[in-house]
């Protein structure tokens, strides 16, 4: 079944821009999203179809999508962005909804 | 306003079984389809089960299949999970999710809940 990696952590500066990778081979055929999820809540959607935000989500989070590597940047990080990221996409191959491993990103 | 409210968790004893229950309210519950996701103490995001709007499409992960049945009852704005043989890798906060139905993300989520899988 199809495998999305990310990294475990990744950690950035307050004010600094943040990326965080989802990779796999031709991921670029797959619609792409995002969630962000902190301690003991529920996740939210951050980006849907690879580089749209849902309404009420800052500009500050921004998507792309290469041929293997889907890449979600924070720009000017608050702390309030520490929490964890996690990549998704449906396999509609295999009918199976499948996430990465996610990144817990860290503001020092 | 969208809610999800997930109902059913606790502590069931390994090959035991639980049924999981989700109240949806603020969106035409059967017009969209539904998932659940699960999520293991201090692990990441785990798929669970789809179904479809009327109930007749399924899928599963491999690591629940033939164990766990997805239903819904659209009068009732309820989803519903049975979960048999239970083992102690299921343990975990148990998600439900609308799905939207063009690019297959989730776009709603309940606040979960708890299955504890132990003797």
């Amino acid at each position: 079944s199809y495998v999305l990696t990310q990294p475990p952590s990744v950690s950035v500066a307050p004010g600094q821009t943040a990326s965080i990778t989802c990779g796999e081979d031709n991921i670029g055929s797959y619609s792409v999203h995002w969630y962000q999820q902190k301690p003991g809540q529920a996740p939210v959607l951050l980006v849907y179809d690879d580089s749209d935000r849902p309404s009420g989500i800052p500009e500050r989070f921004s998507a792309s999508k290469s041929v293997n590597t889907a890449t979600l940047t924070i720009s000017r990080v608050e702390a309030g962005d520490e929490a964890d990221y996690y990549c998704q996409v449906w396999d509609a191959t295999s009918d199976l909804q499948v996430f990465g491993g996610g990144t817990k990103l860290t503001v020092l | 306003e969208v809610q999800l409210v997930e109902s059913g968790g606790g502590l069931v004893q390994p090959g035991g079984s639980l049924r999981l229950s989700c109240a949806a309210s603020g969106f035409t519950f059967s017009s969209s389809e539904m998932s659940w996701v699960r999520q293991a103490p201090g692990k990441g995001l785990e798929w669970v089960s789809y179904i479809g709007r009327s109930g007749s499409t399924f899928y599963y992960a491999d690591s629940v299949k033939g164990r766990f049945t997805v239903s819904r009852d659209n009068a009732k704005n309820s989803l519903y999970l049975q979960m048999n043989s239970l083992r102690a890798e299921d343990t975990a906060v148990y998600y439900c999710a609308s799905i939207n139905g063009t690019y297959y993300f989730f776009d709603f989520w309940g606040q979960g809940t708890l299955v504890t899988v132990s003797s």
